[in-house]
């Protein structure tokens, strides 16, 4: 069974702490992806990777960054929290096949909801 | 720029009716594909069911289906027979024919399904 595993469910932090969401994926998949959640605007995407040591900004990066020293596993870091940074955090992977059209379709975890007080 | 619109923040629906989700799309490229995902209140994304740009017919999958409109932009989801267990977020993407299988993801759609 495919799996996507996010290592916090629940995590709540302080204001200025850096905090590391880390997210690894069992698929053999090149592309992975960090997406926060928030009520009335759907997934946004951070960051993304479409393989080791490579990494791509999404639509919203500021504030944050990400490593990824192994196929496997993506972390997202936030290097000082703010409490705009209160969100649920979405991890994803997908296969990447080179082709211009496909169906490859994202895997998702089950999210960390991050609150930062 | 792509862009995802889903107009209807909750929907109602009565145990074994249908239902439709409503999403509409805006892109540039020739080539690009669409997505819908679930999301139970467990919080994981589940796909339900995919459209390709140059796709003739409208996707199926089971009880799923995509009514496609490819002049008119929209790829609403239609649930045949809902199930209680159909209550959840629902969640259209798009994706565009180059890259790396970046999705653009809607607000998405809370469906409740009463008994």
């Amino acid at each position: 069974d495919v799996k996507v595993t996010q290592s916090s469910r629940y995590l709540v932090k302080r204001t200025g702490e850096k905090v590391f969401l880390e997210c690894v994926q069992d698929m053999d998949h090149e592309n992975m992806f960090w997406y926060r959640q928030d009520p009335g605007l759907g997934l946004r995407l951070i960051y993304f990777s479409y393989d080791v040591k490579m990494k791509e900004k999404g639509d919203i990066p500021e504030g944050y960054s990400v490593s990824r020293e192994k196929k496997e596993r993506f972390s997202l870091i936030l290097e000082s929290a703010s409490t705009n940074q209160t969100s649920m955090y979405l991890c994803a992977s997908s296969l990447r096949t080179g082709a211009e059209r496909g169906n490859e379709k994202l895997f998702f975890g089950s999210g960390t909801q991050l609150s930062v007080l | 720029a792509q862009k995802i619109t889903q107009t209807q923040p909750g929907m109602f629906v009565q145990e074994k009716e249908a239902v439709t989700l409503d999403c509409t799309y805006d892109t540039s490229d020739q080539s690009y594909g669409l997505f819908w995902y679930k999301q139970p209140s467990s919080g994981e994304m589940i796909f339900l069911i995919y459209q390709g740009s140059y796709d003739e017919q409208n996707a199926t999958e089971g009880r799923y289906s995509l009514n496609f409109q490819k002049a008119r932009k929209s790829a609403n989801l239609v649930i045949s027979a809902s199930q209680l267990g159909d209550s959840a977020m629902y969640f259209c993407a798009m994706k565009n024919g180059r890259g790396f299988q970046k999705l653009v993801f809607g607000t998405g759609t809370r469906l409740l399904v009463s008994p």
